[in-house]
């Protein structure tokens, strides 16, 4: 399965601290995407970092990427519990088809 | 900006009838949309992509006969789950990409979801 891989798979933390979730993906990229998932709805595009960047930042959402390793973090700062949902990395690919692949995502919850 | 509204939001059937799931961009136009599964607390899975004017191209596993997928215009995808049965039951999204962005590095837009259960 191309589909990648994530961790950890849940993870909850005090509102306040960080939260760090790693990606690792199997095939050459183009780009990767992270999403986040609010329970029962569809997926919010949060950030997309290309192929030839190493890190990117998006207000409190800071996301790296080691292509060498095939793996990308997504740290999101000073959590609020609306920050409460699923998260998931997405991979397109180098193979033309231009479909994006999901990881298997983390579930975080951010306590009040 | 940039859309995708997705209907039903949820439907209950009774097992052996067919669903119709709606897909539309509101302000954009989508020559790709996807179609994808979810399992509870599970990643979603793709199950085929929607192009318009051509025949969907589906994943391997994926009945091509069951799930019939209808791009018939830019600004909709349609989903028929036929002959639904209780293993049908699922979260189905779909997703679309905007015709006018870079197709290397563009966000996918997604629909909020139908929960179907087939009983």
């Amino acid at each position: 399965s191309q589909q990648g891989e994530e961790d950890p798979q849940a993870l909850s933390i005090q509102e306040g601290e960080n939260a760090t979730m790693n990606c690792s993906y199997k095939t050459s990229i183009n780009n990767l995407q992270w999403y986040r998932q609010n329970s029962g709805r569809g997926l919010v595009h949060l950030i997309l970092i290309r192929s030839n960047e190493r890190e990117k930042h998006s207000g409190r959402l800071r996301v790296t990427l080691d292509t060498s390793k095939k793996s990308s973090s997504l740290l999101i700062t000073a959590s609020r519990a609306a920050d409460t949902a699923s998260y998931f990395c997405a991979t397109d690919g180098t193979s033309g088809t231009y479909k994006y692949i999901f990881g298997t995502g983390t579930r975080l919850k951010v306590l009040a | 900006g940039a859309v995708v509204s997705q209907h039903p939001s949820w439907v209950i059937c009774k097992s052996g009838t067919s669903v119709k799931i709606e897909c539309r961009s509101l302000d954009f136009q989508a020559t790709t949309m996807f179609w994808y599964r979810q399992f509870p607390k599970q990643s979603l899975m793709l199950m085929a992509t929607s192009n318009e004017g051509s025949k969907a191209t589906y994943e391997q596993g994926v009945e091509k006969d069951k799930f019939l997928i209808n791009h018939a215009s830019l600004t909709l995808s349609t989903l028929t789950v036929t002959s639904a049965h209780p293993e049908d039951s699922s979260f189905y999204i779909c997703s679309a990409r905007d015709r006018k962005r870079d197709i290397y590095n563009s966000p996918l837009h997604f629909g909020n979801g139908t929960r179907l259960t087939v009983t």
